[in-house]
């Protein structure tokens, strides 16, 4: 059971590039949801969806747009990448909101 | 949206008990409380969840009082691994379904 599973785990990217977040889960959980971390920082929430087809804001949507065509899937996709989008990305499903979340390992974004 | 509120950092010595307390003024009436634990370099893991009185698991225990505007997590005798930062989550009544960190308790054990 690989749970929930964030590709790529490192990445570099120059500014004004976009690149996608991949985000996999395979516990049919209908809610997923992206944060990202800053150093030193507690989690904030970027998008989330409570199940396929369905999607919202967070507290820092700017410059990202999610989607979710499958259960399984929830990619973060960065439009034109800022150095203010350097840090690290967590994908988290769970079955609803208020049931436990499980956490990928994370990705480490560089943006320079 | 209201946040919780959390000490910002703690420090203990192995073998003590912690007790980490978290206000949430604007809890729902219908919601849960939830801690997760971070280590560096890690995503959160779930630690407890409760609704009022008291939780208890093989990790940690969670004590609510009546009116549920606050909860404390407590870690029974601490070890060296139990350093790290540690975050109480609840839903607020009015953000549906955005479930929201604040910024968490860094605890230090010491040997």
């Amino acid at each position: 059971n690989a749970g929930v599973t964030q590709t790529p785990k490192f990445q570099v990217l120059k500014t004004g590039q976009s690149m996608t977040l991949q985000c996999a889960q395979d516990m049919n959980h209908e809610y997923m949801s992206w944060y990202r971390q800053d150093p030193g920082m507690g989690l904030r929430l970027i998008h989330y969806s409570v199940g396929a087809g369905i999607t919202d804001q967070g507290e820092v949507p700017n410059g990202y747009n999610v989607s979710r065509s499958t259960t399984e899937d929830f990619p973060l996709r960065l439009l034109s990448a800022a150095p203010s989008q350097t840090s690290v990305y967590f994908c988290a499903s769970s079955t609803d909101r208020r049931t436990e979340a499980f956490f990928g390992q994370g990705t480490r974004l560089t943006v320079v | 949206l209201a946040k919780t509120t959390q000490p910002i950092s703690m420090d203990s010595y192995e073998g003590q008990e912690v007790n980490i307390t978290c206000s949430h003024n604007n809890i729902a009436t219908n919601d849960y409380i939830t801690w997760y634990q971070q280590f560096p370099s890690q995503g959160p893991r779930f630690i407890i969840q409760g609704y009022k009185t008291k939780v208890t698991n093989e990790v940690a225990s969670l004590f609510i009082p009546a009116d549920r505007k606050s909860s404390t997590l407590s870690l029974p005798r601490v070890s060296l691994s139990d350093t790290a930062v540690y975050y109480c989550l609840v839903a607020e009544g009015n953000a549906g379904n955005m479930l929201t960190f604040g910024g968490g308790t860094r605890l230090m054990v010491k040997p």
